[in-house]
């Protein structure tokens, strides 16, 4: 079954204006931390925030948020002010279960930011 | 700078060839991740090394071997590689999550092309 769910393969938006990249997982661990990573076409995985499953308050940093409704087990991440620069991949993670960091990707989503 | 260094950036090699991945970090972490990930694809996880020792093999095949000298260095020792071996191959190091919840870090990558 899959963990992770990113079901819009694309998503546009215009320069300045805020986005919302979808994200569901599945999981019967109550410890778990889920994560979005950026990929632009030169390939490198850059993290950009982390929510871990005891957190209370929804994660921030800097122009990205993520919306953490547990009981929906969704982790859909905000990204306000687009940019020019914030066109890439974005994958959604979750790693569960105690021991080591086996991270699970979902298969991502292509943002296109628009003059 | 990404704080995980990979070399070679690109690689083109037989499929008799020998050749290995070097990945390295000086961030202390004493955990480190081999993805691989194909084209338009999501990363897969193929191995995990924790304190030195291998912790996860993903029934990876045995033409892929890995090797962790020290807690800084990942090595991807390759041997008989297949055309569908091509990919982009991501290292990523973090600290053990029975230390804290830290995200993994990526190097930007080793695009391998197998003829």
């Amino acid at each position: 079954a899959q963990k992770i769910t990113q079901t819009q393969p694309g998503m546009f938006v215009q320069e300045k204006e805020a986005v919302t990249l979808d994200c569901t997982y599945d999981t019967s661990d109550p410890s778990y931390g889920l994560f979005w990573y950026k990929q632009p076409s030169s390939g490198e995985m850059i993290f950009l925030i982390y929510q871990g499953s005891y957190d209370q308050q929804n994660a921030t940093e800097g122009r990205y948020s993520l919306n953490f409704q547990k009981a929906r087990k969704s982790a859909n991440l905000v990204i306000s002010a687009s940019q020019l620069g914030d066109s890439a991949m974005y994958f959604c993670a979750m790693r569960e279960g105690a021991g080591f960091q086996k991270l699970v990707f979902g298969t991502g989503t292509r943002l296109l930011v628009s003059p | 700078d990404t704080e995980v260094t990979q070399t070679p950036k690109h690689l083109v090699m037989g499929m008799t060839n020998k050749k290995s991945l070097k990945c390295e970090q000086h961030m202390g972490h004493r955990a480190m991740y081999w993805y691989k990930q194909k084209a338009k694809k999501p990363p897969e996880l193929m191995f995990v090394y924790s304190y030195e020792k291998l912790s996860i093999n993903e029934s990876v095949p045995s033409r892929f071997s890995p090797e962790c000298p020290n807690s800084s260095l990942l090595n991807l020792h390759l041997h008989a590689l297949q055309p569908e071996d091509s990919a982009l191959y991501l290292c990523a190091s973090s600290q053990p999550r029975d230390i804290d919840n830290s995200p993994l870090h990526f190097g930007n990558g080793t695009r391998l092309t197998v003829t």
